[in-house]
């Protein structure tokens, strides 16, 4: 079974502007996270989705946002970039919201 | 905040077994512990979970308290492939609660 894939691995946008990045869970799973880490804050979740809702959610401001399609892949996106945006996004999924946690490689987004 | 408690770091030398120690004192009856790792530059790796029993599989043992209040994952024969940050985390059953990693332990294995 493919594992988790996250696209794309590598990003540098500059500051004000706007990303979108995408997750495709293991086939069957039905539960996508996605987290930030950073050195200073380590690693610290975002939301998850289920069945195309989001169910969790971090403590991270409004310009952060995702959805999850019907097929599971989810995306996120974050708006007006800031430089301390700068992190690996990890996307993880699992069979269902309770169930343990498959994690993708991450994007490494740089802010400039 | 994290809810759990473990050292910063640890060193194992190759081929001894690796002991990593947490504390999750505020643990509740519905919330199971887990452990990941990670791997440097890669996502994290589920390594095993467990209620109340100890449990075994192909990576790993996990030994937790008759209290609950504390656990240790046990690498039996530990390589140098071994070498991680390791996160103890514990998370409700029914899962309508964020996950929450901490520092975790920085192990290192001494060839």
């Amino acid at each position: 079974k493919a594992g988790v894939t996250q696209t794309p691995r590598y990003l540098i946008k500059t500051r004000g502007q706007q990303v979108t990045l995408s997750c495709s869970p293991i086939s069957g799973h039905r539960s996508v996270s996605w987290y930030q880490q950073t050195p200073g804050q380590g690693l610290q979740f975002l939301f998850e989705y289920f069945s195309e809702t989001q169910r969790n959610k971090g403590n991270f401001p409004g310009r952060f946002s995702g959805r999850q399609f019907s097929n599971s892949r989810s995306e996120m996106n974050v708006s007006t970039l800031e430089l301390g945006d700068s992190a690996l996004y990890l996307c993880a999924s699992s069979l269902a919201i309770a169930d343990e946690q498959f994690f993708g490689p991450g994007t490494r987004l740089t802010v400039l | 905040d994290a809810k759990t408690t473990q050292p910063p770091s640890m060193d194992c030398a190759e081929g001894r077994a690796a002991n990593l120690p947490c504390n999750h004192s505020t643990i509740s009856g519905n919330e199971y512990v887990y452990w990941y790792r990670q791997i440097h530059s890669q996502g994290p790796q589920y390594i095993i979970h467990g209620l109340k029993n100890n449990e075994t599989n192909e990576m790993a043992s996990l030994i937790i308290t008759e209290d609950r209040k504390s656990s240790t994952l046990i690498l039996p024969h530990a390589t140098l492939r071994d070498t991680a940050v390791y996160y103890c985390i514990h998370r409700g059953i029914l899962g309508n609660e964020k996950l929450t990693f901490g520092t975790g332990t920085r192990l290192t294995i001494i060839p």
